[in-house]
C-alpha cells in the first residue's frame, strides 16, 4: 500500500543554519506529494505541494521538488529561523486511488532552531 | 467561517462514556475528512464524507466509532463506549470537490479517557 517515511527526529540547528528533511514514498499511481507543519500548541497548516514529477513547491522560503526517480520529496530551507521550529509532516494523496484522497501522512520530524 | 473549527477544544471522559466530537467546514467545502493524531499511530485517516455520503469509512478502528454530516456542512464524530486507547487528537479537514487534495485542517480535539 502507499505510504511515506521521512527521517527521524528530533533536528536541532542553529539561527541562519541549512534545513533538510528527507522524505521518500510509496504509492501506486501519481500522487501529490505535501509538506505541513505543526507549530506548537496549533493546527495543522499546508506549508507546500507538488502535483507532478519535476514541480517545485515553494513557501516561506521552504522547498521540495518532486522526484519520481528517487521518489522523494525532500524539504529544504536555506536559512532557518528560530519562528521555523516546529513538527513537519510530509504527506501523499493518490489521486488515482478512487475518489476519497485521502492523505497518508509521515512520522513527522521535529525541527528545534536555536538562537 | 474564516477556517475549519472544532469543538470541544478539549474533552476529558470517564472510560465506557460516550463521546461526541463537532466539526464545521469552511463554507462551501464539499468534500471533509476525520483524521486521528496519536502518539502509538502518527497521524491515521479515519472518514472520508462527500457531502452527507461517507463513500471512504475504511479508517474507522471499530464498530464504536461512527459519523455523520447534515446539510453538507456540520459533522459529528462519536465514539461509544470510549477506551483508553481512543485518548487521540482528533482533526478534521475540508476541501473543494474541484481540489480535493488540497485539504485544509480545523486545530483538533484532544480527547482524554481516563
Amino acid at each position: 500500500g502507499n505510504s511515506v517515511t521521512q527521517m527521524e527526529g528530533p533536528v536541532t540547528l542553529s539561527e541562519e543554519a541549512f534545513l533538510t528533511i528527507n522524505c521518500t514514498y510509496t504509492a501506486t499511481g501519481y500522487p501529490s506529494l505535501f509538506w505541513y507543519v505543526q507549530y506548537p500548541g496549533e493546527g495543522l497548516q499546508l506549508l507546500l505541494k507538488a502535483t507532478k514529477a519535476d514541480d517545485k513547491g515553494s513557501n516561506k522560503g521552504f522547498e521540495a521538488t518532486y522526484r519520481k526517480e528517487t521518489t522523494s520529496f525532500h524539504l529544504e530551507k536555506g536559512s532557518v529561523q528560530v519562528s521555523d521550529s516546529a513538527v513537519y509532516f510530509c504527506a501523499l494523496s493518490d489521486r488515482y486511488g478512487g475518489a476519497t484522497n485521502k492523505l497518508i501522512f509521515g512520522t513527522g520530524t521535529l525541527l528545534a532552531v536555536q538562537p | 467561517g474564516a477556517g475549519v473549527s472544532q469543538s470541544p477544544s478539549n474533552k476529558v471522559t470517564e472510560k465506557g462514556k460516550d463521546v461526541e466530537l463537532r466539526c464545521d467546514p469552511i463554507s462551501g467545502h464539499t468534500a471533509l475528512y476525520w483524521y486521528r493524531q496519536s502518539l502509538g499511530q502518527g497521524l491515521e485517516f479515519l472518514i472520508y464524507f462527500q457531502g452527507n455520503s461517507a463513500p471512504d469509512k475504511s479508517g474507522l478502528p471499530s464498530d464504536r466509532f461512527s459519523a455523520e454530516r447534515t446539510g453538507g456542512s456540520v459533522s459529528t464524530l462519536t465514539i461509544q463506549r470510549t477506551q483508553q486507547e481512543d485518548s487521540a487528537v482528533y482533526l478534521c479537514a475540508s476541501s473543494r470537490t474541484s481540489e480535493k487534495e488540497t485539504q485544509y485542517f480545523g486545530p483538533g480535539t484532544r480527547l482524554l479517557v481516563l
